[in-house]
């Protein structure tokens, strides 16, 4: 059974920085995309973010671009997400969420968000 | 990029309803559209994927369909705990964008 754990939330005030974790056990991340997707107070789900397994293909919603990165470490079996320029609108539950799985035969199982993490809190206020 | 649309966007009804929530794409995703259960305070879980096929472990009152740009969830027989928000989500292409949920609860 797949695990994936978030870290790195906080109290960051406007115009910071903060580096989020993903950390995944029982499963290998290196075959598969792995994505960010947050939710702001009392609003719906918003997918952030999305690296392919071999990092050659990164995808962001505009409202981001510029400010935040998504990396990973497969090594580490973790991915992260560098965010700049916080403004209070980046307010969110931020989770990781397991995507696209690059199978043994070379093709993608075309599989949506099956693996969630239980998310960290960023909240950006002075 | 494509837009996902829900309707409606909250509905009441009493246990042991039929239950019926529509998602329209902009563009069609073919039939790479998934939903999603969000109880309160919880993780999404993935209900349905590739427009109708259960995920394991949930309940066969769910049932999904669709295909192109038009596509719906159904709870046959509402229970007190599928009270929750539900979300459908286009999975061909990033953007991965997500619909803004349609909140459902008990009469």
């Amino acid at each position: 059974e797949g695990q994936l754990v978030e870290s790195g939330g906080g109290l960051v005030q406007p115009g910071g920085s903060l580096r989020l974790s993903c950390a995944a056990s029982g499963f290998s991340l290196r075959s598969y995309w792995m994505n960010w997707v947050r939710q702001a107070p009392g609003k719906g789900l918003e997918w952030v973010a999305s690296i392919k397994q071999d990092v050659s293909e990164k995808y962001y919603v505009d409202s981001v671009k510029g400010r935040f990165t998504i990396s990973r470490d497969n090594a580490k079996n973790s991915v992260f997400l560098q965010m700049n320029s916080l403004g209070v609108e980046d307010t969110a539950v931020y989770f990781c969420a397991r995507g696209w799985h690059y199978n043994d035969r070379g093709t993608y199982d075309w599989n949506p968000f099956d693996y969630w993490g239980q998310g960290t809190l960023v909240t950006v206020s002075s | 990029d494509i837009q996902m649309t829900q309707s409606p966007s909250s509905l009441s009804a009493s246990v042991g309803d039929r239950v019926t929530i529509t998602c329209r794409a902009s563009q069609g995703p073919g039939i790479y559209l998934a939903w999603y259960q969000q109880k309160p305070g919880k993780v999404p879980k993935l209900l349905i994927y590739a427009a109708s096929t259960l995920q394991s472990g949930v309940p066969s009152r769910f049932s999904g369909s669709g295909s192109g740009t038009d596509f719906t969830l159904t709870i046959s027989s509402l229970q007190p705990e599928d009270v929750a928000t539900y979300y459908c989500q286009k999975y061909n292409s990033a953007p991965f964008t997500f619909g803004p949920g349609t909140k459902v609860d008990i009469k």
